[in-house]
């Protein structure tokens, strides 16, 4: 199975360019979300959707845009790329909410991603 | 707003040994998580605590959920290469979403 797949793996943009982070997962998951990763800060949840058509703000949601047209993607945009948004961006899916340890979270391989 | 402090940030430890590392925080978690994840891969669940004073195992692993929901510590016994990796421990708190915080994560070195 190919569980969680992003894509690119790795990206470089000049400030102000814009770009979409694909993510896709073919668990048939219900709830699926963005995090990014800061060196020493752990992950942060940037948005997240509990089902098709449906999309909400996560931690750090300013700069960035989510749709939900299909159970299986997630994509993210990026409109007007900042240096401030150079991070590792992991795409997670899972059957219900995250903490549920008996259908955990199940993330990508992430998409590393630098502003110029 | 809710933070996670973890120590140690790093460890560098022989096969073999034990290995124990903490995560506090000034706030209250309904839930306490343990997560670990491999160079140039996506975090992977170890273990979840869903009580206070709750004691989990998972194999060589064991954590514990804080009797004053502030903290958690995770134990790996008897290392072995594999074990390799970055740690995060993660607190969920009740708000619109379940919210779910990370720690910064605890790099751990093991040398055969």
């Amino acid at each position: 199975n190919a569980g969680v797949t992003q894509t690119p793996k790795f990206r470089i943009l000049k400030i102000g360019q814009s770009m979409t982070l694909q993510c896709t997962q073919d668990m048939n998951h219900n709830y699926m979300y963005w995090y990014r990763q800061d060196p020493g800060m752990g992950l942060k949840l940037i948005y997240y959707s509990v089902g098709a058509g449906i999309t909400d703000k996560g931690e750090v949601p300013n700069g960035y845009n989510v749709s939900r047209s299909t159970t299986e993607d997630f994509p993210l945009r990026l409109e007007l790329a900042a240096p401030s948004q150079t991070s590792v961006y992991f795409c997670a899916s899972s059957y219900n909410w995250a903490i549920n340890s008996n259908q955990p979270q199940h993330f990508g391989d992430g998409t590393r991603l630098s502003i110029l | 707003g809710q933070q996670l402090n973890q120590s140690p940030q790093s460890m560098f430890i022989q096969e073999g040994e034990d290995v124990s590392m903490n995560c506090t925080s000034s706030s209250i978690f309904n839930t306490w998580l343990w997560y670990k994840q491999d160079p140039g891969e996506g975090p992977v669940l170890l273990i979840a605590l869903y009580k206070a004073g709750e004691l989990t195992s998972n194999g060589r692993l064991t954590a514990q959920f804080g009797i004053t929901r502030k903290d958690s510590f995770l134990n790996i016994s008897a290392s072995i290469p594999s074990d390799v990796g970055i740690y995060f421990c993660a607190g969920q708190v009740k708000t619109s979403y379940d919210k779910v915080i990370f720690g910064p994560g605890t790099s751990l070195s093991v040398i055969p």
